[in-house]
């Protein structure tokens, strides 16, 4: 089965911790993201990757980190930079830029993880 | 700043009844317009992907139209049903955003049986 898994679905940790969420997903798509949601909110981009060994900050960057040096996987780090950690993240892959015309960057989604820092 | 923006925030209407809402985006530069529907404890799902102005789709009992000239998009569930409560989001993906589509906030669709 293609698609996207995420791990674990919830996470607890102690404020001044790091702590790295995990995304896989085995669509042989070349961008992922990372998305933070809280309540009352829409999804915010926090970082980005069009393709391996490249990505880029989106809206809400500060206090996370990321690395993309395999196509399937695009770990997210929660520094302890982070203020307010405490949320529900989200993974998502789309079909590269040679093939985004067609897509319009249609996003895969993993189911989530909830991260709460104590 | 480009904004998108869905209306109503929340919805409850009765099993069979029939809806819509709404969702505006910056029509400037404009590429396409996605609807997902995200149920509880499950992943955002693609419903649509529209690009012509004047497009609509259909899949089963629901329904989207577009309107790129005036940056609107109508989503319609026709005789709604329980398995239909969700979050239904719009994203807008616009030229010169470097590809990231942009958010509403989605509206919350409860069907009571």
């Amino acid at each position: 089965d293609g698609g996207i898994t995420q791990s674990p679905k919830y996470l607890f940790r102690k404020e001044g911790q790091n702590v790295t969420l995990s995304c896989e997903q085995n669509l042989n798509h070349d961008a992922m993201y990372w998305y933070r949601q809280d309540p009352g909110q829409g999804l915010r981009l926090i970082y980005y990757s069009q393709i391996v060994n490249d990505f880029q900050k989106g809206d809400i960057a500060e206090g996370y980190s990321v690395s993309r040096e395999k196509k399937e996987s695009f770990p997210l780090t929660v520094t302890s930079a982070q203020k307010n950690p405490t949320a529900f993240y989200l993974c998502a892959s789309s079909t590269g830029l040679a093939e985004a015309q067609s897509s319009y960057n249609e996003q895969f989604f993993g189911p989530g993880t909830r991260l709460t820092v104590l | 700043i480009l904004n998108v923006e869905q209306s109503p925030q929340s919805l409850h209407v009765q099993e069979g009844d029939s809806t819509n809402f709404t969702c505006s985006f910056p029509s400037s530069n404009f590429y396409a317009l996605h609807w997902y529907r995200w149920e509880t404890a499950k992943s955002p799902e693609a419903l649509f992907v529209m690009t012509l102005n004047g497009d609509e789709k259909k899949k089963g009992r629901i329904s989207a139209t577009l309107n790129t000239k005036e940056g609107y998009s109508y989503l319609y569930i026709k005789g709604s049903q329980p398995e239909d409560s969700a979050t239904y989001l719009c994203a807008s993906l616009n030229a010169g955003n470097n590809r990231k589509l942009i958010w509403g906030l989605g509206t919350s669709l409860a069907v009571n049986p």
